[in-house]
């Protein structure tokens, strides 16, 4: 069965330093990733994905994540932290084939606090 | 274009009663989905609509029903809410397909006493 782990409940940076957020999956086949971000009292809002190519993907508002297919991982990572990535972030892997496809495994989430 | 749209927003429930969530989205999209989302759990899923006229359980379906009602519209149904169902719920959309990202809706947060 597919899995996804996000192995830390909050992560504490300072603004302008850089950070990651931490995942990593256990999928049958090949892995559909994404990292979605959600900010209080909010929807989810996607922030990038991975399908195929480039190990290194970049989505929205300067972050990006780096697919390691030998430790299984997909780390999100932004070269700059502002005190406005303040929020919960979730990566999620694809469920499955079939009747399911579409569907997204979610981690328990990463929440992010980046301090002035 | 509104995208996902959630509706109520805030509901406050007592133990026994119904209710109905309701989901739609103006994108054309083909599948719909509804999550729950607790603390410390993530999103887990409920249902999920993969194409007009079929539904199918998620994770957690047990004390819900859904319906799709058209291409747009998935509603999400607690027929004898618990105080277990208290929860912010989740509804997304996607094109099709698996290499396609979900949309998603604001929420509800629900409160069952």
């Amino acid at each position: 069965a597919q899995s996804v782990a996000q192995p830390e409940d909050q992560v504490n940076v300072a603004e302008g330093n850089p950070l990651t957020v931490k995942c990593t999956y256990s999928v049958s086949g090949n892995p559909y990733l994404f990292w979605y971000v959600q900010y209080p009292n909010r929807g989810l809002q996607f922030l990038l994905k991975y399908i195929t190519g480039d190990n290194l993907v970049k989505g929205s508002y300067g972050f990006e994540a780096e697919f390691n297919k030998s430790q299984t991982s997909f780390h999100l990572k932004k070269p700059s932290a502002l005190v406005s990535d303040s929020a919960l972030y979730f990566c999620a892997v694809r469920d499955g084939w079939g009747g399911s496809q579409g569907n997204l495994i979610f981690g328990k989430g990463t929440k992010l606090s980046v301090k002035p | 274009n509104a995208g996902v749209t959630q509706t109520p927003k805030f509901q406050v429930l007592k133990t026994g009663q119904s209710m109905t969530l309701q989901c739609a989205q103006d994108m054309n999209h083909n599948s719909m989905y509804w999550y729950r989302q607790d603390p410390g759990m993530g999103l887990r899923l409920i249902y999920y609509s993969a194409s007009e006229g079929t539904t199918d359980k998620g994770e957690v379906p047990n004390g819900y029903n859904v319906s799709r009602l058209n291409k747009r519209e998935f509603s999400l149904r607690l027929e004898s809410a618990a105080p277990s169902q208290t929860s912010v719920y989740f509804c997304a959309s996607i094109r099709g397909g698996d290499i396609y990202e979900q949309y998603f809706g604001p929420g509800t947060r629900l409160t069952v006493t």
